[in-house]
């Protein structure tokens, strides 16, 4: 089974800090990406990569950003954190070209909470 | 502009019953569309999916039928059962470039199976 592993589930950090959430995969999957997830707003995207040191803008790419150094991990920096960036970041990895069944594998999640 | 719309943000529904939770596309390039399933503070997992060139998708207790003409999109849960409760989104596969597949989700129902 393709696993994605988010390296924190739980996180509370203060307002300007700058924040790293962390996302690996162990599938060899070409293309990762990070959502956010807000009450009533479902699944919005934030960035995605097709390739290492590749990225694209999502729909809010506003506030992040994001590093691919190797195949395996993605993650989504938080240059300077606000409240409003409080949220759950979800990690996603799906096959290269390929419309597979189950289309994209997520993590389990990190809740941020910025105070 | 919501290319997938899910119009319910809720649905209660008793157990042993029936849920039907809905969903409406625009683009008429998707041609893959996939429901997953979430539960709080886990990522979503994918529960079932169907190829535009399909008009139905069964497995288990969750079919899926697809209405190309209308561009809609259901999920069937029969019977439904209290582990059902959780967040449903419904996506929407299209090729995005780059030799690459997109998923659009829309925004979510939450189904609440009352025993």
């Amino acid at each position: 089974d393709v696993k994605v592993t988010q390296s924190s589930r739980y996180l509370v950090k203060r307002t300007g800090e700058k924040v790293f959430l962390e996302c690996v995969q162990d599938m060899d999957h070409e293309n990762m990406f990070w959502y956010r997830q807000d009450p009533g707003l479902g699944l919005r995207l934030i960035y995605f990569s097709y390739d290492v040191k590749m990225k694209e803008k999502g729909d809010i790419p506003e506030g992040y950003s994001v590093s691919r150094e190797k195949k395996e991990r993605f993650s989504l920096i938080l240059e300077s954190a606000s409240t409003n960036q409080t949220s759950m970041y979800l990690c996603a990895s799906s096959l290269f070209g390929v419309g597979q069944g189950y289309g994209y594998t997520f993590g389990s999640g990190t809740r941020l909470t910025v105070v | 502009d919501q290319q997938v719309k899910q119009n319910s943000p809720s649905l209660s529904v008793q157990e042993g019953r029936i849920s039907i939770l809905n969903c409406d596309y625009t683009n008429s390039m998707f041609d893959y569309f996939l429901w997953y399933k979430k539960y709080p503070a886990e990522g979503p997992t994918f529960l079932i999916s169907i190829s535009s060139i399909k008009d139905k998708n069964e497995d288990g207790r969750f079919t899926v039928f697809l209405n190309k003409s209308a561009k809609h999109l259901s999920l069937h849960i029969v019977p439904s059962q209290p582990g059902d409760s959780a967040v449903y989104f419904c996506a929407a596969l299209a090729y995005s470039g780059a030799g690459s597949y997109q998923l659009t989700f829309g925004k979510g129902t939450k189904l609440s199976v009352i025993p």
